[in-house]
């Protein structure tokens, strides 16, 4: 079955440089979640977006933006790295929006390395 | 700030013992939802509950939802090495699903 597609996998960039995350959701699910896990850490929640929109806003600094697509895949831009960003940022994607009761699934995540 | 609080920290078994983690929500939650991540993988999906008092089975696993619904408890029954890894119950409430902190298994055969 298809799962959460998130890439690149590894990313490794310098202070004060740029990335971009991408997620792919699973098939026909419309909201997509962005966490941020430290090193043991508990996944803190970032952002979400439900039919293309904005549907909630977590911990996620003024320098990073996020949004999700017609084809409802969502890309995290993150801008003026810092050490501090150097994190796993991991995507999941559900059905109904997030008031629905419905599981997340979650993708494989995309380790963040800044240097 | 922390809204979901789960206990404990970290937990070492000898293998054929029980575990057990608490997860603690402030306010009511909508739905609960438990997760496991082995170390360097991400979260799995394990199970979700929905209605308050509600109690579930997965195999050694069972997971239950406090009447209140700001209490989830998951029960393990004679742990194996398969089960190490951090347990993480996820909250829903406002349209955000608040993650607990984790309770780390470790398991010693």
């Amino acid at each position: 079955a298809a799962g959460v597609i998130q890439s690149p996998r590894h990313l490794i960039k310098e202070k004060r440089e740029t990335a971009t995350l991408k997620c792919y959701p699973i098939p026909r699910h419309d909201t997509v979640y962005w966490y941020q896990q430290g090193p043991g850490q508990d996944p803190q929640f970032l952002i979400s977006f439900y039919e293309k929109m904005q549907s909630d806003k977590g911990s996620i600094p003024d320098r990073f933006s996020a949004q999700q697509f017609s084809d409802y895949h969502s890309e995290l831009n993150m801008s003026s790295l810092e050490l501090g960003d150097s994190a796993l940022y991991f995507c999941a994607s559900s059905l109904g929006g997030p008031g629905a009761n419905t599981e997340a699934f979650f993708g494989q995540g995309t380790r963040l390395t800044v240097v | 700030g922390q809204q979901v609080m789960q206990i404990p920290q970290y937990q070492h078994v000898q293998e054929g013992e029980d575990f057990t983690t608490y997860c603690n929500s402030s306010t009511t939650l909508s739905n609960i939802q438990w997760y496991k991540q082995r170390p360097g993988g991400h979260p799995v999906f394990l199970i979700q509950l929905v209605k308050s008092g509600e109690v579930k089975k997965q195999k050694r696993l069972t997971f239950q939802f406090g009447e209140a619904k700001k209490n989830s408890s998951l029960h393990i029954t004679a742990t194996q090495t398969t089960d190490v890894g951090t347990y993480f119950c996820a909250g829903l409430n406002f349209n955000k699903f608040y993650f607990g902190s984790g309770t780390k298994l470790n398991v010693k055969p």
